[in-house]
């Protein structure tokens, strides 16, 4: 098992172009979140899943979209990229069936916004 | 609103000396309780995680973590640091009812040779 793969792994762009990062996960989790990791302030959620045409926003959602079409995927959207958005975006997945389960991460998307 | 402290930003030992993480929390339930450990440019990995029943939970690498309800705390410990748990220390909380995790800021252990 792959586990969460995210790409790419390193990304650059310039103010105001667009980008989605992928995420997939093969262990069939209903549960997909998106974070991003910043100095400081720990992971902050921005969208999240709880299966397939279901998505909700998390702590901070602007600038963002996501969609999930199939379990297995959730890309996370930049529409229009911001110097503040230059962070390390991570993906993670777990079973339903209890807040307990714990999150499966992956190596996440390290994205500098010029 | 559910939140977690990290109170300790960088922490640096010796290797071979204990070691002891703090978290404390604020959530009017019993939350469920999870350490991470993030290596340089990884991911976050599980290290341990309380749900219910024994309030002292071992975990993988040595760790274990007691969950003090008295203390709204859950503080990781480990008797003898080695050099490679160099780390970023993530202490996280699940809230009943929805799919949310709450995570700390993050607590960056150093360890000297």
């Amino acid at each position: 098992n792959a586990g969460v793969t995210q790409t790419p792994k390193f990304q650059v762009l310039k103010t105001g172009q667009s980008m989605t990062l992928q995420c997939a996960q093969d262990m069939n989790h209903e549960y997909m979140s998106w974070y991003r990791q910043d100095p400081g302030m720990g992971l902050r959620l921005i969208h999240y899943s709880v299966g397939a045409g279901i998505t909700d926003q998390g702590e901070v959602p602007n600038g963002y979209n996501v969609s999930r079409s199939t379990t297995e995927d959730f890309p996370l959207r930049l529409l229009s990229a911001a110097p503040s958005q230059t962070s390390v975006y991570f993906c993670a997945s777990r079973q339903t069936g209890g807040e307990g389960q714990p999150q499966h991460f992956g190596d996440g998307t390290r994205l500098s916004i010029l | 609103a559910q939140s977690v402290t990290q109170p300790d930003i960088h922490i640096t030992v010796s290797e071979g000396a204990s070691l002891e993480l703090r978290c404390n929390y604020s959530y009017g339930a019993t939350p469920y309780l999870f350490w991470y450990v993030q290596s340089p440019g990884q991911g976050l990995q599980l290290l341990l995680k309380y749900l219910s029943g024994d309030t002292l939970v071992q975990g993988i690498k040595g760790f274990e973590a007691e969950f003090k309800r008295s203390q709204s705390s859950f503080n990781l410990r480990k008797p003898s640091v080695h050099w490679s748990d160099a780390a970023e220390y993530f202490c996280a909380v699940s809230t009943s009812g929805t799919y949310k995790y709450i995570f700390g800021t993050g607590t960056r252990l150093k360890v000297l040779a």
